[in-house]
């Protein structure tokens, strides 16, 4: 059974660092496309990052330069490292397999970023 | 940047009516769009993609239809379980897009 749980979320303040992990099950990370989507409260979705099976990454526009994303293979999970967290970043974080239609998701990790 | 101008943002519907929800693009994006149910409090959950293919355990009664611009999902014959908020999404180019939302509500 495919499964991804999110977990690294919680409250920091603007201009800290969080690291977001999502541990997959039931099929390979590396072997597939995997993404990051958020929801800001009471908002819609904005989708954040894309990591290619070969190793490529896009970025919004919103965190590039500031959100990064990995995976380690030997763990078979996701990343999404968080730098420079402004208030607009607030939101679940939610991982899930796919880059273009997105088939699995996780059940979403809560940023808050506040002072 | 594709824009996507989702309708209605809210629609109040009764048990056993056919609903429709339109998502316009800005520019042509081909079959490439899905669309997405999420349920308060739940992650979005993937019925639709290349527009018209019904996901894996989707029940028929969801459908999608449209190409280039205009593309619609089509709830056949609404059940208690539909109502939530539904989400149409576009991977013809990066970034990838979501429309606003409609909330389908009980009416």
């Amino acid at each position: 059974e495919v499964q991804l749980v999110e977990s690294g979320g919680g409250l920091i303040q603007p201009g800290g660092s969080l690291r977001l992990s999502c541990a997959a099950s039931g099929f390979t990370v590396s072997s597939n496309y995997m993404s990051w989507v958020r929801q800001a409260p009471g908002k819609g979705l904005e989708w954040v990052s894309v990591i290619y099976s070969g190793g490529s990454t896009y970025y919004a526009d919103s965190v590039k330069g500031r959100f990064t994303i990995s995976r380690d293979n030997s763990k078979n999970t996701l990343y999404l490292q968080m730098n420079s967290l402004r208030a607009e970043d607030t939101a679940v974080y939610y991982c899930a397999r796919g880059s273009s239609s997105y088939d699995y998701w996780g059940q979403g990790t809560l940023v808050t970023v506040s002072s | 940047v594709i824009w996507m101008t989702q309708s209605p943002s809210l629609l109040s519907a009764s048990t056993g009516d056919r609903v429709t929800i339109s998502c316009r693009m800005s520019q042509g994006i081909s079959s490439y769009l899905a669309w997405y149910q999420q349920k308060p409090g739940k992650a979005p959950e993937l019925l639709i993609y290349a527009a018209s293919t019904l996901q894996s355990g989707v029940p028929s009664r969801f459908s999608g239809s449209g190409s280039g611009t205009d593309f619609t999902l089509t709830i056949s014959c609404l059940q208690s379980e539909d109502f939530a908020t539904y989400y149409c999404q576009q991977y013809y180019s990066f970034p990838r897009t979501f429309g606003q939302g409609t909330k389908v509500e009980i009416k």
